[in-house]
């Protein structure tokens, strides 16, 4: 059974420091492919991120920056020079390839920037 | 706009009055599927359709139904709603193929069954 597990709960860093977001998965495929997503405070989920088993190569798209290891089953989630927009809860996703497309999220992280 | 929409986005009910949440996509995404997000719990998901008329059970099926009639539309249906399925509700939808596609969500809907 694929399980996602975020052990923060809730982070607070002060505005222009870096940050970095735990995912820990847990599965018997070797296909599958894993997510970020970004639940802001208005509530709707905006994806972030995808990235298959295959494909270990760091991602950075400005500010934000993905770290994928295999070996030891993580794929976290850096934000640099962090900003108020920033605050949200980041949820860590799961999809077994032959899992029918469903999603097993982590319980999210609660990421609070303040001035 | 490419997007993902739900309707209603609030609702307040009372135990046992049979509601429908309505979900519509204008992708032409093939796949569609139903979570629920519960504090400390994440989001689980409750059904899924890879196509038209082809539907399936989620994680937590139990006291819902979906149909799926056209490919745009994917609606959830409480035939008898009950508190424990006072919840946020989303929509989602993909392409779907020999990879998994990242889920495009609708706003989502706030059930208070009381």
């Amino acid at each position: 059974a694929q399980k996602v597990t975020q052990a923060q709960t809730e982070i607070s860093v002060v505005e222009k420091e870096d940050v970095t977001l735990d995912c820990v998965y847990e599965t018997r495929d070797t296909t599958y492919y894993l997510f970020w997503y970004k639940q802001p405070p208005s509530g709707e989920l905006v994806f972030l991120i995808r990235r298959n088993s295959f494909d270990e190569q760091n991602e950075i798209s400005g500010r934000y920056s993905w770290n994928f290891q295999k070996s030891t089953s993580s794929f976290n989630f850096t934000i640099t020079a962090s900003q108020v927009v920033d605050s949200a809860v980041y949820f860590c996703a799961l999809s077994e390839a032959g899992g029918g497309n469903k999603l097993t999220f982590g319980t999210g992280t609660q990421l609070k920037v303040e001035l | 706009e490419a997007q993902v929409t739900q309707n209603p986005r609030y609702l307040i009910t009372v135990t046992g009055k049979k509601l429908t949440v309505t979900c519509s996509q204008n992708m032409n995404h093939e796949y569609m599927s139903w979570y629920r997000q519960d504090p400390g719990l994440g989001l689980r998901q409750i059904y899924y359709s890879m196509n038209v008329e082809v539907t399936d059970k989620g994680d937590v099926p139990e006291g819902y139904k979906v149909s799926r009639k056209e490919k745009r539309n994917f609606p959830l249906i409480l035939e008898s709603p009950s508190p424990n399925q006072t919840s946020l509700y989303f929509c989602a939808s993909s392409l779907s193929g020999t990879g998994v596609y990242e889920q495009y969500f609708g706003p989502g809907t706030r059930l208070t069954v009381t």
